[in-house]
């Protein structure tokens, strides 16, 4: 079975500071990893996505993901962060090797201060 | 292009109530997903069609809820009859074919069971 941990409810971060928001995974064969963000009262966006390749995987608006195989972990990170940021996110993963089914964490609440 | 249109966005129904709501996928996307999100929750699967077929639909409560996708285009998710517990937002995505992309989401159907 897969799964995905994301482990803080909430991330509080200053506009203009770097930001965090922490993905595990657990997957039996290649993990394919997805960032989404979802604003209120509005379906999740694609921000990026992990398939092979580079570690580090850029994507929308500033935000980037480094994949470590070693720890399974997708962390998602902006070198600086916006109040416009703030929304909910949500790291998912998929098997590669094993069905289509893509498996949601239960989301962080990044809160962007001025 | 146009994204993954859903309606209604809003429904408040009283239990035992039958429900039903509809999907219209991204033209040319053959995969279409249904979710289910609770507040405070990432999106749980609960049915998955490419093109007519439903392939996964494993999380889908039977007993109650039905879904079709007639021609492989729009889709419908019906529950008869409703539950308190049904309240939730139902997300309809849809992907281009196979899974290694990522999937485009609809705003969502917000589901109030009284």
């Amino acid at each position: 079975a897969q799964s995905v941990a994301q482990p803080e409810d909430q991330v509080n971060v200053a506009e203009g500071n770097p930001l965090t928001v922490k993905c595990t995974y657990s997957v039996s064969g290649n993990p394919y990893l997805f960032w989404y963000v979802q604003y209120p009262n509005r379906g999740l966006q694609f921000l990026l996505k992990y398939i092979t390749g580079d570690n580090l995987v850029k994507g929308s608006y500033g935000f980037e993901a480094e994949f470590n195989k070693s720890q399974t972990s997708f962390h998602l990170k902006k070198p600086s962060a916006l109040v416009s940021d703030s929304a909910l996110y949500f790291c998912a993963v998929r098997d590669g090797n094993a069905g289509n089914m893509l498996t949601f964490g239960g989301g962080t609440r990044l809160m962007v201060k001025p | 292009e146009a994204g993954v249109v859903q309606s209604p966005r809003y429904k408040i129904i009283e239990k035992k109530q039958p429900v039903a709501f509809w999907c219209n996928p991204i033209s040319g996307h053959n995969t279409l997903y249904w979710y289910l999100q609770n507040l405070g929750q990432g999106p749980e699967l609960l049915i998955r069609y490419e093109n007519e077929e439903a392939v996964d639909d494993s999380q889908l409560p039977k007993d109650r809820f039905s879904a079709e996708r007639l021609k492989g285009v729009d889709s419908t998710l019906k529950i008869q009859p409703a539950e308190l517990g049904d309240s939730a937002v139902y997300l309809c995505a849809s992907s281009p074919q196979g899974m290694m992309g990522e999937q485009y989401f609809g705003p969502g159907t917000r589901l109030t069971v009284t």
